[in-house]
């Protein structure tokens, strides 16, 4: 299995720019995406593609990389964001992380 | 607007079956892949199955091989799950997600709301 690895969490301030990591433990090419989940409620998608952002997602989400490497970064941070983050790859199967929770300071 | 409605869960012991459904509206369910992703609680994400639009191919993770089987209605727009031989470990929310491709690389673009699935005796 391709396994995904996030840091577990992170703390910011609104109106910070904030880069939420995901490590593939093979090479995906651009076959990552990006998922937003509050709690109680089910995934959104952000980001396909690696850098593709899905249609009525903000622009202050963005997604970059390649092989194994990838980011999704939130320029500016709004106190809305507070979720947690998954990063999925379907270059192998389907295979998800472990997630990033993001807190606002 | 797309819509997924997940039922069918409930509290079943170790060994039993129960078979989820998931209630589609707003697009043209014959025309997209589906997809069944579960979360444990206070856990992360994991796919279990996918099936085709025409429904002639069923994918499903390693562990619920040969335990639960994907399949669709295109009639009734309708995905199902059913989970025979159920174990504890299987315990979580499913969800139900269309699924689109970008040069072939599949994402989930409408979730349900979800059902949650507990195995315990």
């Amino acid at each position: 299995d391709t396994v995904l690895t996030q840091s577990p969490a992170l703390a910011v301030s609104p109106g910070e720019r904030v880069t939420i990591s995901c490590r593939a433990s093979e090479s995906v090419s651009t076959g990552m995406h990006w998922y937003q989940q509050k709690p109680g409620q089910q995934p959104k998608l952000l980001i396909y593609g690696a850098s593709n952002l899905e249609s009525g997602v903000p622009a202050r989400f963005s997604g970059s990389g390649s092989g194994t490497d990838f980011t999704l970064t939130i320029d500016p941070v709004e106190a809305d964001d507070t979720a947690t983050y998954f990063c999925q790859q379907s270059w192998n199967d389907h295979t998800f992380g472990a997630g990033t929770k993001l807190e606002l300071k | 607007e797309v819509q997924l409605v997940e039922s069918g869960g409930g509290l079943v012991q170790p060994g039993r079956s129960l078979k989820l459904s998931c209630a589609a509206s707003g697009f043209t369910f014959s025309n997209y892949g589906m997809h069944w992703i579960r979360q444990a609680p206070t856990k992360g994400l994991e796919w279990v199955a996918s099936i085709s639009p025409s429904g002639g191919s069923t994918y499903y993770r390693d562990s619920v091989k040969g335990r639960f089987t994907i399949s669709r209605d295109n009639a009734k727009s309708t995905l199902y799950l059913q989970m025979d031989s159920l174990r504890s470990e299987d315990t979580a929310t499913y969800y139900c997600a269309t699924g689109d491709t970008y040069y072939g690389y599949t994402y989930f673009d409408y979730w349900g709301q979800g059902v949650m699935v507990t195995v315990s005796s």
